[in-house]
């Protein structure tokens, strides 16, 4: 099957931990993003990533950071969570270049207690 | 302001109608894409276009080639199952890559 492929479906931590997760592309794509969806389910860019550039959303906070082994991971590393971190993050990808398709995985469900 | 203003945000039909949904952009964007998001969470790709029109099946969606500031969504004969939260997005001429989103409508289709 090619898709794009997330884990853990939902994770609930508390305020002050570190957590991390992962993603997965099947589809041979060379980009792939990370996207927040909040509560009132809107979707912000975060991070966008290929295996020469990463350009990074100017709100994103600097506890946030992308970690890639190679062009089909990009996992999201949240290094001291936050309450307002409790988000859904979806993990997104597709060619680079021009006029790319982008698919996206069905998700992380972050709950910060 | 946002770049991208979806309209409506909300959108109650009876099955067997047809609506709209459109986006307007405050600049002009290289593509747009259109998702419909289901009750699990899941973005799933309606259309993508860089220009024109596209149809599949009761969907079809537009895009203005010319000033590139617009795009609809187009739903026939709407169904039960068409319920859920559309969401349009589009890129930047700048080429960023990166999607800037619409706020979503939640379309809910009646019996």
């Amino acid at each position: 099957e090619t898709a794009v492929f997330q884990t853990p479906n939902y994770h609930v931590t508390q305020v002050g931990n570190e957590v991390s997760f992962n993603c997965k592309q099947t589809l041979g794509h060379d980009t792939m993003y990370w996207y927040k969806q909040d509560s009132k389910k809107l979707l912000k860019i975060m991070f966008s990533y290929n295996n020469k550039q990463l350009i990074v959303n100017e709100t994103v906070p600097r506890r946030f950071s992308p970690q890639s082994s190679d062009k089909a991971h990009l996992n999201l590393r949240i290094k001291s969570v936050e309450p307002e971190d409790s988000a859904v993050y979806l993990c997104a990808s597709s060619h680079r270049g021009n006029y790319a398709e982008q698919f996206f995985g069905p998700g992380t469900r972050l709950t910060v207690l | 302001g946002d770049q991208v203003e979806q309209s409506p945000s909300a959108l109650s039909l009876h099955e067997g109608t047809d609506s709209a949904l459109r986006c307007n952009f405050t600049t002009t964007m290289r593509s747009v894409q259109w998702f419909r998001q289901n009750s699990r969470g899941s973005l799933i790709s309606l259309f993508y276009l860089a220009s024109g029109t596209k149809e599949n099946g009761r969907l079809k969606s537009a895009f203005d080639s010319k000033e590139r500031r617009y795009s609809t969504l187009h739903i026939r004969d709407a169904q039960l199952e068409d319920s859920g939260t559309y969401f349009c997005a589009a890129e930047e001429s700048s080429g960023s890559w990166q999607l800037i989103f619409g706020s979503g409508t939640q379309l809910t289709v009646m019996p």
